[in-house]
């Protein structure tokens, strides 16, 4: 079946500009991650969506950063007023949250260059 | 999450069996053990999963010692495009609330042809 998708793949954009970061999840999968990964260093969680609980923001680095997650499925990822250090992948996954696990299924990631 | 320690590189011969091994020492009785892998800049992908007894897809094998305190991931026949950083992730399942995931150094495969 279809993988979590993520678009665009690569996004360029000037210091001080909107981006926004889009990510279908796998049907029916109930939870959705948002992370980011700068070049050569590990996955730093950003915000998670499970259902139509209250998102859990914990990781959002500032207040430039927002997400939402429209009909329980898709989520855009809005960075306001890019600053260089938001350069970075971007990577969605997505889970079904069961009773014993949680398998996360990660997406290709945007990759966003701020200049 | 319990800690896990892996080699930081390994290599393999294409076609040959790839044995990744991690320990856990810590490991709690409800903690899983998971294997993630990194290709060079693609997202990670998921492996394969355990919680005490071995398991087995199409992707590769995991062996979890009796005791629970290590795992050996198996790729039985290593190709060129299985060169990834490998992470072995223990953690506990689902608990209602934000599950992210935490990655170690890894493993840094090469597979050689």
């Amino acid at each position: 079946g279809a993988g979590v998708s993520q678009s665009p793949s690569n996004k360029v954009t000037e210091k001080g500009k909107d981006v926004e970061l889009r990510c279908d999840p796998i049907s029916g999968h109930t939870a959705l991650y948002w992370y980011r990964q700068s070049l050569g260093q590990g996955l730093e969680f950003l915000i998670y969506f499970q259902g139509n609980s209250a998102p859990d923001k914990s990781g959002l680095p500032s207040d430039r950063f927002s997400a939402e997650r429209t009909g329980g499925s898709v989520s855009t990822l809005t960075i306001q007023r890019t600053q260089q250090e938001d350069s970075a992948v971007y990577l969605c996954a997505s889970s079904s949250e069961g009773w014993a696990t949680d398998t996360q299924y990660f997406g290709p990631g945007t990759r966003l260059t701020v200049l | 999450d319990a800690k896990t320690t892996q080699p930081p590189s390994m290599d393999c011969a294409e076609g040959r069996a790839a044995n990744l091994p991690c320990n856990h020492s810590t490991i709690s009785g409800n903690e899983y053990v998971y294997w993630y892998r990194q290709i060079h800049s693609q997202g990670p992908q998921y492996i394969i999963h355990g919680l005490k007894n071995n398991e087995t897809n199409e992707m590769a094998s995991l062996i979890i010692t009796e005791d629970r305190k290590s795992s050996t991931l198996i790729l039985p026949h290593a190709t060129l495009r299985d060169t990834a950083v490998y992470y072995c992730i223990v953690r506990v399942g689902t608990s209602g609330s934000a599950r992210q995931l935490t990655f170690g150094s890894g493993t840094q495969l090469t597979v050689l042809p």
